[in-house]
């Protein structure tokens, strides 16, 4: 079965930091999408980006920057020179046949000024 | 309004009550979703809707009764609730027509339930 593992419960930082938020995957599907949820204090899931299994191209999209290795089953997420809005939980989830996702367990992430 | 939303925000309810949570998408959708986000909990998944049909019924209790009446709205009916079910209800929506894998799904701000 599909498994999302975020092992990083926690992390905190100060303002202007870079930091790298782990996702750790299995699944037996050939064909795969990931994907990056930032959720605030607000409650909502803001999607960032997905992924196709057949795309390990690095993304960067401003300060935000996505590293997919399938030898490794990651997809990692940096955020450079952190920002205090940055603070959120972040999820990472990965699609489980049509129309269902299974997300990891969240990291919560403080920027502190 | 654009996006998702989700009516109400917040909810307090006693075990007896009957009470309704509402969501709209206004992005031309055709597949809803209902999910549960407890604390210290993953998302569980609850219900799919694609084309106003249920698809996917993720085991959960008959207490909570979905209703899709078109394919803008999604309903989450609540009834003889317990305390373990105060939770986040999120609603999300996605394309849904081609039902594939890929789709991205759109959440909307979440109706934060306490149950007396």
């Amino acid at each position: 079965a599909q498994k999302v593992t975020q092992a990083q419960t926690e992390i905190s930082v100060v303002e202007k930091e870079d930091v790298t938020l782990d996702c750790v995957y299995e699944t037996r599907d050939t064909t795969y999408y990931l994907f990056w949820y930032k959720q605030p204090p607000s409650g909502e899931l803001v999607f960032l980006i997905r992924r196709n299994s057949f795309d390990e191209q690095n993304e960067i999209s401003g300060r935000y920057s996505w590293n997919f290795q399938k030898s490794t089953s990651s997809f990692n997420f940096t955020i450079t020179a952190s920002q205090v809005v940055d603070s959120a939980v972040y999820f990472c989830a990965l699609t489980q046949g049509a129309q269902k996702l299974v997300f990891g367990q969240g990291t919560r992430l403080t920027i502190n000024p | 309004e654009t996006g998702v939303t989700q009516t109400p925000r917040h909810l307090v309810m006693g075990m007896t009550n009957k009470k309704s949570l509402k969501c709209e998408q206004h992005l031309g959708h055709n597949a809803m979703y209902w999910y549960k986000q407890s604390a210290k909990k993953p998302l569980e998944l609850m219900f799919v809707y694609s084309l106003e049909e249920r698809v996917e019924n993720n085991s959960v209790p008959s207490r909570f009764s979905p209703e899709c009446p078109n394919s803008s709205h999604l309903f989450l009916h609540l009834h003889t609730l317990q305390p373990e079910d105060s939770a986040l209800y999120l609603c999300a929506s996605s394309h849904g027509l081609a039902g594939g894998s890929e789709e991205t799904q759109y959440f909307g701000p979440g109706t934060r339930l306490l149950v007396l």
